[in-house]
């Protein structure tokens, strides 16, 4: 069955560095996504991706992210000056279609644990 | 906004047992509920969603709009279904999830 690949797995990174968590979504999608959840506390929304440009973003989601599509298999977030309280579990996921009443199914990424210290 | 509320952090059964993991939200209109779970070291997976009323692995799953919930339930708890289990919401023309916190269902021999 095809799968959301992403890398890295485990990435620690000083605080006020950039980083980037990198998702390879399912061949035939066109919906891409990004979640995270801090250790202890709920997924969260990131951002949704589709067409090229964001079509959702949460409040969580400010200046210092950005998603990029630069291919046309790779899915990219960037934390551009990385903060201790963005150590989190990243997930990325991608869906063929959206809206819940068309049988959309969100398939999720394994995730990126990243580590600010 | 929407919000999904997951009462129990950890359920802790006997094989066999009848398992209920609750579920309530809170939401405007009229909106679709998922169950996922995460086995260990392994990615969030989608369990069942309300609209396809199906059964997977023996859970189900009834939306109940009267009290807002949308607990999951199977009737005999196997030791492999020990996992984390959220529940989560989306709007009906939207793409977005909203989970829950989280319910860690150990299932003992």
């Amino acid at each position: 069955e095809p799968e959301v690949t992403q890398t890295p797995s485990h990435q620690v990174t000083q605080m006020g560095q950039e980083v980037i968590l990198r998702c390879v979504p399912i061949s035939n999608h066109l919906y891409f996504y990004w979640y995270r959840q801090i250790l202890g506390q709920k997924v969260e929304f990131l951002v949704s991706f589709y067409n090229n440009e964001i079509s959702e973003k949460s409040e969580i989601f400010d200046d210092q992210f950005s998603v990029e599509r630069p291919d046309g298999s790779n899915f990219t977030l960037k934390i551009r000056s990385t903060k201790l309280e963005d150590s989190a579990m990243y997930f990325c996921a991608s869906s063929a279609s959206v809206g819940a009443l068309s049988g959309n199914t969100i398939y999720f990424g394994e995730g990126s644990w990243l580590t600010v210290v | 906004a929407q919000r999904v509320t997951q009462p129990e952090k950890l359920l802790s059964v006997f094989k066999g047992a009848p398992v209920e993991l609750k579920c309530n939200y809170s939401y405007s209109g009229s909106p679709e509920l998922f169950w996922y779970v995460q086995y260990s070291r392994q990615r969030l997976q989608l369990l069942l969603r309300h609209i396809s009323r199906e059964s997977i692995k023996g859970f189900t799953a009834d939306l109940n709009k009267g009290e807002t919930s949308f607990h999951l339930k199977k009737p005999f708890a196997q030791e492999e279904d020990s996992a984390m289990y959220y529940c989560a919401l989306m709007e009906n023309a939207g793409n977005m999830l909203t989970f829950g916190g989280g319910t860690r269902l150990m299932v003992k021999p």
